[in-house]
C-alpha cells in the first residue's frame, strides 16, 4: 500500500468548512483514494473515495491534486458529529486490506 | 436497510476462556472482512472471506484464532485460550462484492470489545 502522511489533530469552529489534508506522494496510477472516520467507541465509516476526478457526495467532498500527490478532505460545514479520526486509505489496486494509520483527530469547538 | 450487526458488544472473558464474536454483513453482502484494533491503535486486517471459503487470513495470529463464514448463518471469529493480549476492539466489514481495479466499499459494524480478566 502506498504510504500516506496526515496531521495528528485538527480544530475547527462549528459551521465552518474544514479541510482536511493527506499526502501521499508513492500513489501509483491506479490506487483509489479512499477517506474513512471513526466516531469514538464506533466502527469506521466510509466517507468518500476517488481516483483522478473532484467527488462530491452528501457527507463530503475530495478534492485530489493533479499530480495525484496529495488530497483532501472538505467538510463544508463542521457540525459535533464530525468529531472523530478520519483516515486517509490508499489499499492498492485489487487490495481489500484497509490499512488504518494514525489519522487526524479533528475536534469541533461550539 | 439494515447495518453491518455485530454481537456481543462487549465481552469479557477470563484467561483460557473461548470467545466467539459474531457478524452478519449487510443485507445482499457476501464478502467479510475482520480487523482488529489494540488500544491507542489503528485498525489491523486479519482475515477476508466469502460464503463457506477463507480467502486470505494472512492478518490473523497463527494459532488461537480462527474464522469461518458459514452458508447460513453470521461469520465467526473464534479466539481459543485467550490471553491478556488479545483484549482489543474486533471490527467486522463487509462489502457487496469484489473486482476490477475500483476497490469495493467496506461498511463496518459497531464492533466488539472484548476484554480479558
Amino acid at each position: 500500500d502506498a504510504k500516506t502522511t496526515q496531521p495528528n489533530s485538527m480544530e475547527s469552529n462549528e459551521e465552518e468548512p474544514v479541510h482536511l489534508p493527506c499526502n501521499h506522494s508513492t500513489i501509483s496510477g491506479t490506487d483509489y483514494i479512499h477517506w474513512y472516520r471513526q466516531l469514538p467507541s464506533q466502527g469506521p465509516e466510509y466517507v468518500i473515495h476517488g481516483l483522478t476526478s473532484n467527488v462530491n457526495n452528501r457527507m463530503a467532498s475530495l478534492a485530489i491534486a493533479e499530480d495525484r500527490k496529495s488530497s483532501t478532505l472538505i467538510l463544508h460545514r463542521a457540525t459535533l458529529r464530525d468529531a472523530a479520526v478520519y483516515y486517509c486509505i490508499l489499499p492498492g489496486a485489487g487490495s481489500y486490506q484497509l490499512t488504518f494509520g494514525k489519522g487526524t483527530k479533528l475536534s469541533v469547538i461550539p | 436497510n439494515a447495518g453491518v450487526m455485530q454481537n456481543p458488544r462487549h465481552l469479557v472473558r477470563r484467561r483460557g476462556q473461548e470467545a466467539r464474536l459474531r457478524c452478519s454483513p449487510m443485507k445482499g453482502h457476501s464478502h467479510v472482512y475482520w480487523y482488529r484494533q489494540l488500544p491507542e491503535e489503528g485498525l489491523k486486517f486479519m482475515v477476508y472471506l466469502q460464503k463457506e471459503n477463507i480467502i486470505d487470513e494472512s492478518g490473523m495470529p497463527k494459532e488461537r484464532f480462527s474464522a469461518e463464514f458459514p452458508k447460513e448463518g453470521p461469520s465467526i471469529l473464534r479466539i481459543q485460550q485467550v490471553v491478556r493480549g488479545d483484549s482489543a476492539a474486533y471490527f467486522c466489514a463487509s462489502s457487496q462484492n469484489w473486482g476490477g481495479t475500483e476497490q469495493e466499499t467496506q461498511y463496518f459494524g459497531p464492533g466488539t470489545r472484548l476484554l480479558v480478566l
